[in-house]
Protein backbone atom coordinates (compact mmCIF):
# COMPACT_ATOMS: atom_id res chain seq x y z
CA UNK A 1 0.00 0.00 0.00
CA UNK A 2 1.44 2.95 -0.73
CA UNK A 3 2.16 5.48 1.79
CA UNK A 4 1.94 9.51 1.85
CA UNK A 5 3.28 10.96 -1.50
CA UNK A 6 4.32 14.72 -1.49
CA UNK A 7 5.41 16.99 -4.35
CA UNK A 8 7.69 18.81 -5.20
CA UNK A 9 10.72 17.26 -3.07
CA UNK A 10 12.80 20.49 -3.59
CA UNK A 11 11.29 24.13 -4.74
CA UNK A 12 13.13 27.29 -4.91
CA UNK A 13 11.26 30.44 -4.84
CA UNK A 14 12.13 34.26 -4.61
CA UNK A 15 10.83 36.47 -1.77
CA UNK A 16 7.61 37.75 -2.77
CA UNK A 17 6.68 34.42 -5.34
CA UNK A 18 3.68 32.08 -3.99
CA UNK A 19 4.37 28.72 -3.44
CA UNK A 20 2.13 25.62 -3.94
CA UNK A 21 2.89 22.14 -1.81
CA UNK A 22 0.91 18.63 -2.79
CA UNK A 23 -0.14 16.17 -0.71
CA UNK A 24 -1.64 12.94 -1.48
CA UNK A 25 -2.86 10.72 1.41
CA UNK A 26 -2.80 6.94 2.04
CA UNK A 27 -5.93 5.46 0.25
CA UNK A 28 -8.83 5.12 3.10
CA UNK A 29 -7.45 8.31 4.92
CA UNK A 30 -9.64 11.44 4.91
CA UNK A 31 -7.38 13.43 7.23
CA UNK A 32 -4.73 15.64 5.96
CA UNK A 33 -2.27 17.61 8.07
CA UNK A 34 0.66 20.48 7.51
CA UNK A 35 3.32 20.90 9.81
CA UNK A 36 6.09 23.41 8.70
CA UNK A 37 9.65 22.27 10.34
CA UNK A 38 11.68 24.93 10.03
CA UNK A 39 15.27 24.78 11.60
CA UNK A 40 15.76 24.96 14.75
CA UNK A 41 11.91 25.18 15.34
CA UNK A 42 11.15 22.24 15.52
CA UNK A 43 7.54 20.72 14.22
CA UNK A 44 4.77 23.48 14.15
CA UNK A 45 1.24 22.49 13.29
CA UNK A 46 -0.01 24.59 10.02
CA UNK A 47 -3.42 23.16 8.89
CA UNK A 48 -5.67 20.45 9.16
CA UNK A 49 -8.05 19.22 6.89
CA UNK A 50 -10.53 17.02 6.78
CA UNK A 51 -13.46 15.33 4.34
CA UNK A 52 -12.65 18.56 2.43
CA UNK A 53 -13.53 21.40 5.28
CA UNK A 54 -10.72 23.31 7.06
CA UNK A 55 -10.70 21.82 10.58
CA UNK A 56 -7.86 24.07 12.58
CA UNK A 57 -5.14 25.92 11.81
CA UNK A 58 -2.07 26.39 13.58
CA UNK A 59 -0.39 29.94 14.44
CA UNK A 60 0.32 31.08 11.01
CA UNK A 61 -0.50 34.16 9.35
CA UNK A 62 -3.13 33.98 6.52
CA UNK A 63 -0.64 33.77 3.76
CA UNK A 64 -0.44 30.28 4.74
CA UNK A 65 -3.60 28.67 3.14
CA UNK A 66 -4.61 25.57 1.55
CA UNK A 67 -7.58 23.03 0.51
CA UNK A 68 -8.35 19.23 0.42
CA UNK A 69 -9.85 18.16 -3.07
CA UNK A 70 -12.64 15.74 -3.48
CA UNK A 71 -10.48 12.73 -3.54
CA UNK A 72 -9.09 14.00 -0.37
CA UNK A 73 -5.58 15.00 -1.68
CA UNK A 74 -4.44 18.38 -0.37
CA UNK A 75 -2.72 21.39 -1.56
CA UNK A 76 -0.34 24.27 0.92
CA UNK A 77 -0.47 27.49 -0.83
CA UNK A 78 2.01 29.86 0.91
CA UNK A 79 1.78 33.71 -0.76
CA UNK A 80 4.24 36.46 -0.43
CA UNK A 81 7.08 34.20 0.52
CA UNK A 82 9.05 35.61 3.12
CA UNK A 83 12.80 34.46 3.73
CA UNK A 84 11.89 32.63 7.11
CA UNK A 85 9.49 30.48 5.24
CA UNK A 86 12.42 28.59 4.02
CA UNK A 87 11.41 24.80 5.53
CA UNK A 88 10.68 21.19 5.48
CA UNK A 89 6.94 20.89 5.24
CA UNK A 90 6.08 17.87 6.07
CA UNK A 91 2.04 16.33 5.38
CA UNK A 92 0.36 13.29 7.52
CA UNK A 93 -2.51 11.40 6.95
CA UNK A 94 -4.79 9.64 9.80
CA UNK A 95 -8.47 7.98 9.54
CA UNK A 96 -9.38 11.44 10.62
CA UNK A 97 -11.95 9.60 12.92
CA UNK A 98 -13.07 12.24 16.21
CA UNK A 99 -11.39 10.61 19.38
CA UNK A 100 -9.30 7.91 19.22
CA UNK A 101 -5.53 7.64 18.67
CA UNK A 102 -5.04 9.96 15.89
CA UNK A 103 -1.90 8.01 14.37
CA UNK A 104 -0.99 10.16 11.81
CA UNK A 105 1.57 8.84 9.18
CA UNK A 106 3.79 11.19 7.45
CA UNK A 107 4.93 12.03 3.80
CA UNK A 108 9.07 12.56 2.85
CA UNK A 109 8.19 15.96 2.66
CA UNK A 110 8.78 19.26 0.11
CA UNK A 111 11.82 21.03 1.13
CA UNK A 112 10.99 24.93 0.56
CA UNK A 113 13.84 27.69 -0.14
CA UNK A 114 13.18 31.04 -0.62
CA UNK A 115 15.80 33.22 -2.09
CA UNK B 1 -2.47 24.70 26.04
CA UNK B 2 -0.63 21.37 25.47
CA UNK B 3 2.96 20.91 25.57
CA UNK B 4 5.18 18.69 25.14
CA UNK B 5 9.23 19.07 26.93
CA UNK B 6 11.76 16.90 25.68
CA UNK B 7 15.14 16.18 26.90
CA UNK B 8 17.96 18.94 25.22
CA UNK B 9 20.12 16.99 22.38
CA UNK B 10 22.56 16.47 20.92
CA UNK B 11 23.06 13.35 22.76
CA UNK B 12 25.89 11.20 21.52
CA UNK B 13 26.87 7.60 22.76
CA UNK B 14 28.83 4.42 22.24
CA UNK B 15 27.08 1.25 20.52
CA UNK B 16 25.62 -0.98 22.88
CA UNK B 17 25.05 1.50 25.62
CA UNK B 18 21.63 2.51 27.23
CA UNK B 19 19.51 4.78 26.08
CA UNK B 20 16.51 7.49 27.62
CA UNK B 21 15.44 10.64 25.86
CA UNK B 22 13.26 12.54 28.85
CA UNK B 23 9.70 13.48 27.43
CA UNK B 24 7.22 15.56 30.05
CA UNK B 25 3.99 16.77 28.96
CA UNK B 26 0.74 19.24 29.56
CA UNK B 27 -2.18 18.71 28.64
CA UNK B 28 -5.86 19.08 29.53
CA UNK B 29 -7.25 16.71 28.12
CA UNK B 30 -6.27 12.82 27.80
CA UNK B 31 -4.09 12.34 25.47
CA UNK B 32 -2.47 9.64 23.11
CA UNK B 33 1.49 9.92 23.08
CA UNK B 34 3.93 8.96 20.34
CA UNK B 35 7.51 9.06 19.53
CA UNK B 36 8.46 9.25 16.33
CA UNK B 37 11.80 8.95 14.65
CA UNK B 38 13.32 10.95 11.32
CA UNK B 39 16.85 9.62 10.05
CA UNK B 40 18.57 11.63 8.23
CA UNK B 41 17.09 13.31 4.82
CA UNK B 42 13.61 11.26 5.33
CA UNK B 43 10.09 12.78 7.44
CA UNK B 44 9.04 11.17 10.05
CA UNK B 45 8.06 7.49 11.02
CA UNK B 46 6.11 6.50 14.19
CA UNK B 47 8.36 4.54 16.41
CA UNK B 48 5.64 3.85 19.18
CA UNK B 49 2.98 5.27 21.08
CA UNK B 50 0.50 5.01 23.33
CA UNK B 51 -3.06 6.06 24.05
CA UNK B 52 -3.85 5.41 27.82
CA UNK B 53 -1.86 5.86 31.67
CA UNK B 54 0.22 2.89 32.16
CA UNK B 55 0.42 1.58 28.14
CA UNK B 56 3.33 0.63 27.31
CA UNK B 57 4.69 1.34 23.79
CA UNK B 58 7.15 -0.76 22.06
CA UNK B 59 8.83 -1.18 18.63
CA UNK B 60 12.83 -2.19 17.44
CA UNK B 61 14.00 -2.60 21.01
CA UNK B 62 12.60 0.83 22.10
CA UNK B 63 10.32 1.28 25.21
CA UNK B 64 8.02 3.96 26.69
CA UNK B 65 5.60 3.87 29.63
CA UNK B 66 2.80 6.67 29.73
CA UNK B 67 2.75 7.77 33.06
CA UNK B 68 -0.05 9.86 34.25
CA UNK B 69 1.06 10.84 37.57
CA UNK B 70 4.60 11.95 36.64
CA UNK B 71 3.22 13.16 33.15
CA UNK B 72 6.07 11.40 31.02
CA UNK B 73 6.76 9.18 28.19
CA UNK B 74 10.83 8.66 28.76
CA UNK B 75 12.26 6.59 25.62
CA UNK B 76 14.48 3.95 26.49
CA UNK B 77 16.59 1.15 24.60
CA UNK B 78 18.86 -1.50 26.30
CA UNK B 79 21.48 -1.45 23.30
CA UNK B 80 21.76 1.07 20.64
CA UNK B 81 23.20 0.72 17.60
CA UNK B 82 24.83 3.43 15.12
CA UNK B 83 21.70 2.69 12.97
CA UNK B 84 19.51 4.43 15.60
CA UNK B 85 21.09 8.12 15.09
CA UNK B 86 18.78 9.88 14.46
CA UNK B 87 16.18 12.81 15.98
CA UNK B 88 13.46 11.73 18.27
CA UNK B 89 10.53 13.52 18.83
CA UNK B 90 7.83 13.15 21.34
CA UNK B 91 4.41 14.26 20.36
CA UNK B 92 0.65 14.30 21.95
CA UNK B 93 -2.34 14.44 20.82
CA UNK B 94 -5.50 15.58 22.65
CA UNK B 95 -8.62 14.89 20.82
CA UNK B 96 -10.47 16.62 23.53
CA UNK B 97 -9.33 19.79 22.62
CA UNK B 98 -11.34 19.37 19.46
CA UNK B 99 -8.02 19.65 17.37
CA UNK B 100 -6.61 16.50 16.07
CA UNK B 101 -3.19 18.23 16.06
CA UNK B 102 -0.11 16.64 16.85
CA UNK B 103 2.21 18.56 19.45
CA UNK B 104 5.46 18.28 19.29
CA UNK B 105 8.58 18.61 21.38
CA UNK B 106 11.73 19.89 20.13
CA UNK B 107 13.41 16.81 18.95
CA UNK B 108 16.62 15.31 20.58
CA UNK B 109 19.15 14.21 18.08
CA UNK B 110 20.78 10.73 18.94
CA UNK B 111 24.22 10.36 17.44
CA UNK B 112 25.52 6.62 17.95
CA UNK B 113 29.27 5.61 17.73
CA UNK B 114 30.82 2.61 16.95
Amino acid sequence: EAGVTQSPTHLIKTRGQQATLRCSPISGHTSVYWYQQALGLGLQFLLWYDEGEERNRGNFPPRFSGRQFPNYSSELNVNALELEDSALYLCASSLGTSGGDNEQFFGPGTRLTVL
Amino acid sequence: GDSVTQMEGPVTLSEEAFLTINCTYTATGYPSLFWYVQYPGEGLQLLLKATKADDKGSNKGFEATYRKETTSFHLEKGSVQVSDSAVYFCALSDPYQGAQKLVFGQGTRLTINP
